[in-house]
């Protein structure tokens, strides 16, 4: 189950510690963000959204924040566990159905 | 909540047969997308429908490949022939578009192998 594979970006990050995963995205006219999480074996799964009109915003254990200047969306991840162990995507869209997927990167939790 | 419901999960046949992909969305949702995954070039969408009308085919790699949805609850996605380069996991997902917000929800995908 696989998604994306032998090339991916990794991030391995120790049990606990607290995880950053970064996004450069590419259209300045987009005006929302999504991070998916996609485990092996299943389709991507919603975490957080952003608004273009918000820097940040928090959810549980999960923070995005979104720096427009230079096109840049982070996911941080607090106190990571090993469920948390999957490809993250972010994806951008400027108000339509059309939804630009990153590449992703794959989050390793070290036990 | 059943979620988007994919079939088959697994799909392998060989070259020049038939496949048909299978998608139940989230009910009540009024948008369905295909996309087809691949190590190269990660998801792709293929064909967009909105009410049950194909909106955006612009996906669609070529005429070998097509997609129906004859009501809100179902829709397939039809390659004939098969080739080997069609191996790819393929994700089914489903949104009720409002406004500018159009919040995606992914089936477990169909992984297909071409031989």
């Amino acid at each position: 189950g696989e998604s994306v594979g032998l090339h991916l970006p990794t991030l391995s990050v120790q049990e606990g510690d607290n995880s950053i995963i970064n996004c450069a995205y590419s259209n300045s006219a987009s005006d929302y963000f999504i991070w998916y999480k996609q485990e092996s074996g299943k389709g991507p799964q919603f975490i957080i959204d952003i608004r273009s009109n918000m820097d940040k915003r928090q959810g549980q254990r999960v923070t995005v924040l979104l720096n427009k200047t230079v096109k840049h969306l982070s996911l941080q991840i607090a106190a990571t566990q090993p469920g948390d162990s999957a490809v993250y995507f972010c994806a951008e869209t400027g108000g339509t159905y059309k939804y630009i997927f990153g590449t992703g990167t794959r989050l390793k939790v070290l036990a | 909540d059943a979620g988007v419901i994919q079939s088959p999960r697994h799909e392998v046949t060989e070259m020049g047969q038939e496949v048909t992909l299978r998608c139940k969305p989230i009910s009540g949702h009024n948008s369905l997308f295909w996309y087809r995954q691949t190590m190269m070039r990660g998801l792709e969408l293929l064909i967009y429908f909105n009410n049950n009308v194909p909106i955006d085919d612009s996906g669609m790699p070529e005429d070998r490949f097509s997609a129906k949805m004859p009501n809100a609850s179902f829709s397939t996605l039809k390659i004939q022939p098969s080739e080997p380069r069609d191996s790819a996991v393929y994700f089914c997902a489903s949104s009720l578009a409002q406004g500018e917000i159009h919040e995606q929800f992914f089936g477990p995908g169909t992984r297909l192998t071409v031989l």
